[in-house]
């Protein structure tokens, strides 16, 4: 079924170590996986996404590795710092029942302690 | 631009009464969504539109929810007997192009209460 598998469901870090966030999802022909930024009380945004015809992207200190046989895809932030602390929802394309979705995973609460 | 705007902000309600939200995509934006955030259920996406049309409404939970689109620039969802399962954040988002292709803008969204 339409399924996007998120762990750890929460992380806590120290400032300056990195945080991997995994998400799996169940339908091959998806190709397309952004991931969300969520603060305490605010909307969701964009921070990063990759479409299927690559492997790795980065931004700075984001990155986003998908796996296309293994139907995985990792977001990595390195040098961690409090303003990262947020929950973090990555997303799957996916087309079923006829229409194109957008299916999210459950959330990784990340907590970066100075 | 303003970005998408929603409103209210918070609304409190009492069960049985009808809920009226409001939505205002990014101009000339093509798409339109709506989800629901709950710390049980998630993120979930009740409807979208497409130039003012609804494409898929499967996510919309049952018959108490309506979804309406009259122009490009606007945008409503109604629950109409609330119930308090209802209580949950709802946002609003927009895209410029299809949905596996661009990004989804949200709203700040409307925190429902039902009593």
């Amino acid at each position: 079924g339409e399924n996007v598998e998120q762990h750890p469901s929460t992380l806590s870090v120290q400032e300056g170590d990195s945080a991997v966030i995994k998400c799996t999802y169940s339908d091959s022909a998806s190709n397309y996986f952004p991931w969300y930024k969520q603060e305490l009380g605010k909307r969701p945004q964009l921070i990063i996404d990759i479409r299927s015809n690559v492997g790795e992207k980065k931004d700075q200190r984001i990155a986003v590795t998908l796996n296309k046989t293994a139907k995985h895809f990792s977001l990595h932030i390195t040098e961690t710092q409090p303003e990262d602390s947020a929950v973090y929802f990555c997303a799957a394309h996916l087309f079923s029942g006829g229409y194109n979705k957008l299916i999210f995973g459950a959330g990784t609460r990340l907590a970066v302690h100075p | 631009d303003a970005g998408v705007i929603q409103s209210p902000r918070h609304e409190v309600t009492e069960m049985g009464q009808e809920v009226t939200l409001r939505c205002k995509p990014i101009s000339g934006h093509d798409y339109l969504f709506w989800y629901r955030q709950t710390m049980m259920r998630g993120l979930e996406l009740l409807i979208y539109f497409n130039n003012n049309v609804p494409i898929d409404d499967s996510g919309m939970p049952e018959d108490r929810f309506s979804a309406k689109m009259p122009n490009a620039s606007f945008s409503t969802l109604k629950i109409q007997p609330s119930e308090p399962r209802d209580s949950a954040v709802y946002f609003c988002a927009s895209s410029l192009g299809r949905i596996y292709q661009e990004t989804q803008y949200f709203g700040p969204g409307t925190r429902l209460l039902v009593l």
